[in-house]
């Protein structure tokens, strides 16, 4: 099955820098990329995801870049704010596959 | 505009019996997915119903059954519960002529003594 690497496990940033997490996957057939960002004693919530016929995708301070070649892709926070720090989940998803292959986590904190 | 509702929030059961967690998809989704997550752990897909029929099934023993209701609704059960079954429980749903993004509830936490 799918295998999702994610790193590094925790990310310390000085609010205003930015944060970079990057996830490897094994199946070239995987073309659904999305990012979750879980609040303590919360739900994934959906932050941004990305398709495999787009190589890059932004939303406000957040984005997302994807390497098929390489079958990595990234999530990008830039100016980070204390509200940011959560843990952080990649997923990836196959064509013709419906579950969601998540990796570890990133736990992200946001010194003020 | 509900989202994703799951109940009950917590629930403590001990090791032997069965336990039984209900989801309500968002307005407008068809399909519901299950997932475990245990502590410090990436969500793991249990299984997913569409058309009140199991569609795909993760890497999970039989204990772990579901049902989907004509109202898109699902339940979850668990047999036989065992101490590594202590997770949170998460309920995902999505609209399947889309197929994806998915969207959670808040879970179930489930606690085995």
């Amino acid at each position: 099955g799918e295998n999702v690497e994610q790193h590094p496990s925790t990310l310390s940033v000085q609010e205003g820098d930015s944060a970079v997490i990057k996830c490897t996957y094994s199946d070239s057939a995987s073309n659904y990329f999305p990012w979750y960002k879980q609040e303590l004693g919360k739900r994934p919530q959906l932050i941004i995801d990305i398709r495999s016929n787009v190589g890059e995708k932004k939303d406000q301070r957040i984005a997302v870049t994807l390497n098929k070649t390489a079958k990595h892709f990234s999530l990008h926070i830039t100016e980070t704010q204390p509200e940011d720090s959560a843990v952080y989940f990649c997923a990836a998803s196959k064509r013709n596959d419906y579950k969601l292959s998540f990796g570890a986590g990133t736990t992200v904190t946001v010194r003020a | 505009d509900a989202g994703v509702t799951q109940s009950p929030t917590h629930l403590i059961k001990t090791r032997g019996q069965q336990v039984t967690l209900r989801c309500s998809p968002k307005s407008g989704h068809d399909t519901v997915s299950w997932y475990q997550q245990a502590l410090g752990q990436g969500p793991q897909f249990i299984f997913q119903y569409y058309e009140e029929e199991e569609r795909q099934r993760g890497n999970f023993p039989d204990r772990f059954s579901g049902h989907q209701f004509p109202n898109y609704s699902s339940e979850l059960n668990v047999n036989a519960l065992l101490l590594g079954d202590s997770a949170l429980y998460l309920c995902a749903s999505s609209r399947d002529r889309v197929r994806q993004p998915q969207h959670f509830g808040d879970g179930t936490r489930l606690s085995i003594l």
